[in-house]
């Protein structure tokens, strides 16, 4: 089964910049496109990239996604951290006719 | 104003069953994909199913068997059937909304909790 690894938690200060890696088990990555969401506690999940790269309406430019194929795996890059950039970011992408979601990262920013 | 609410979850015995609705309203719901997300208690986000606008249904292989999801576009309501309900499947379900033409849920309601315990 295709599977999404993502690092459990990252951490970094306001004002700087976290990539948060997503890591394809098989087949390759850029064969179908990826999403992120993010969910703060106690908050249904928003997306804040869209098939690969893309950013919905209202989302901040400090958020960009990209695909790496000779690894394998997609990335969200935050840039100008603020705290209230600190949520749980999950990558999504499929297989076949499964939706698939990485297990999640959780960024502190302090 | 685009809005999905989550309805019909509780505490259920093991090998139970429950179904959930979700009432859309804001758009014209026969015109979107709509999906069944889950997220057990301080656990991830894993998909439980999906259906086309024109009835299709996906699944993945942990509940397919188990649970059904249908709609009733007359109403603006998604369902989901989930028989011989197991511990592991407790979890908060979201339905949401695919945006049309595109690959991400870009609408999800706020959840309903659905527990599995004796």
């Amino acid at each position: 089964n295709f599977m999404l690894t993502q690092p459990h938690s990252v951490s970094e200060s306001p004002g700087k910049t976290v990539t948060i890696s997503c890591t394809g088990s098989s087949g390759s990555i850029a064969a179908n496109y990826v999403q992120w969401y993010q969910q703060r506690p106690g908050s249904a999940p928003t997306t804040v990239i869209y098939e690969d790269n893309q950013r919905p309406s209202g989302v901040p430019d400090r958020f960009s996604g990209s695909i790496d194929s000779s690894s394998n795996s997609a990335s969200l890059t935050i840039s100008g951290l603020k705290t209230e950039d600190e949520a749980d970011y999950y990558c999504h992408s499929f297989d076949t006719s499964n939706w698939v979601f990485g297990g999640g990262t959780k960024l502190t920013v302090l | 104003e685009v809005q999905l609410v989550e309805s019909g979850g509780g505490l259920v015995q093991p090998g139970g069953s429950l179904r959930l609705s979700c009432a859309a309203s804001g758009f014209t719901f026969s015109s979107y994909d709509m999906h069944w997300v889950r997220q057990a208690t301080g656990k991830g986000l894993e998909w439980v199913s999906g259906i086309g606008t024109a009835g299709d249904t996906y699944y993945p292989g942990s509940v397919k068997g188990r649970f059904t999801i249908s709609r009733e576009d007359a109403k603006n309501l998604l369902y989901l059937q989930m028989n011989s309900l197991r511990a592991g499947d407790s979890a908060v379900y979201y339905c949401a909304r695919r945006v049309r033409g595109g690959y991400f849920l870009d609408y999800w309601g706020q959840g309903t909790l659905v527990t599995v315990s004796s």
